[in-house]
């Protein structure tokens, strides 16, 4: 079974400083993608990052990037100059490209920014 | 397009009432997916749609649960004789088909409290 693991419930960062949420997985697919889903209380969850599993590249998105490293089946997410709306719940998630066609997700970070 | 929408925002029922949440998904995607997520954990699948066929449902939803796509537009999950483990938000999303490269686009939930 696919499973999705964010070991860190908590973490918190300065305004302006960069702050890495970890994600590993565990799936004997080859071809896959990743995502980083952001969900600021009471408010729906939101696509932040993907990355193609088939692309060494990291993928990037403004503030936004991740460190992607397959053989180790680790997603982290760097989020550089964070700002107060930064704060939110954020999932990491996964899903095969071929079989079964439902998001995985982990259990989700908590972001506290401080100013 | 005004995105996934779901109704109501907020349901709170007393242990053993029926309630029936709506979705509505964005009008041209033919996959339609359900999640529980309880309070601070990472949403968990329950079922899928593809257009009018459910495709696949999980364990976590018991006989008491039932989720329709007539028509393959809107959904509705039905919740019977609710019990106060149900409380959970009650999350709609939907793709494309072909869409596990762009994930899933999320609605804002139903948070139902069962008293």
């Amino acid at each position: 079974a696919q499973t999705v693991t964010q070991s860190q419930p908590e973490m918190s960062v300065q305004e302006a400083e960069t702050v890495t949420l970890s994600c590993t997985y565990d799936t004997s697919e080859s071809d896959y993608y990743l995502f980083w889903y952001k969900q600021p209380p009471s408010r729906q969850m939101i696509l932040v990052i993907r990355q193609e599993a088939y692309k060494q590249q990291n993928a990037t998105e403004n503030r936004f990037s991740v460190n992607f490293q397959k053989a180790a089946k680790s997603f982290s997410l760097k989020i550089s100059d964070s700002q107060l709306g930064d704060a939110a719940m954020y999932f990491c998630a996964y899903i095969p490209v071929q079989g079964a066609q439902k998001l995985v997700f982990g259990q989700g970070t908590r972001l506290t920014i401080n100013p | 397009d005004t995105g996934v929408s779901q109704d109501p925002r907020h349901k709170i029922t007393k242990r053993g009432q029926n309630v029936t949440f709506r979705c509505d998904p964005i009008s041209e995607h033919n996959r339609l997916y359900w999640y529980r997520q309880t309070l601070g954990q990472g949403p968990e699948f329950l079922t899928y749609f593809q257009n009018e066929a459910q495709l696949e449902k999980s364990r976590l939803l018991s006989d008491r649960f039932s989720a329709e796509r007539p028509k393959g537009s809107f959904s509705t999950l039905e919740i019977q004789r609710t019990e106060q483990g149900d409380s959970a938000m009650y999350l709609c999303a939907s793709s494309l088909a072909s869409g596990s490269a762009r994930g899933y686009t999320f609605g804002s939930g139903t948070r139902l409290t069962v008293v």
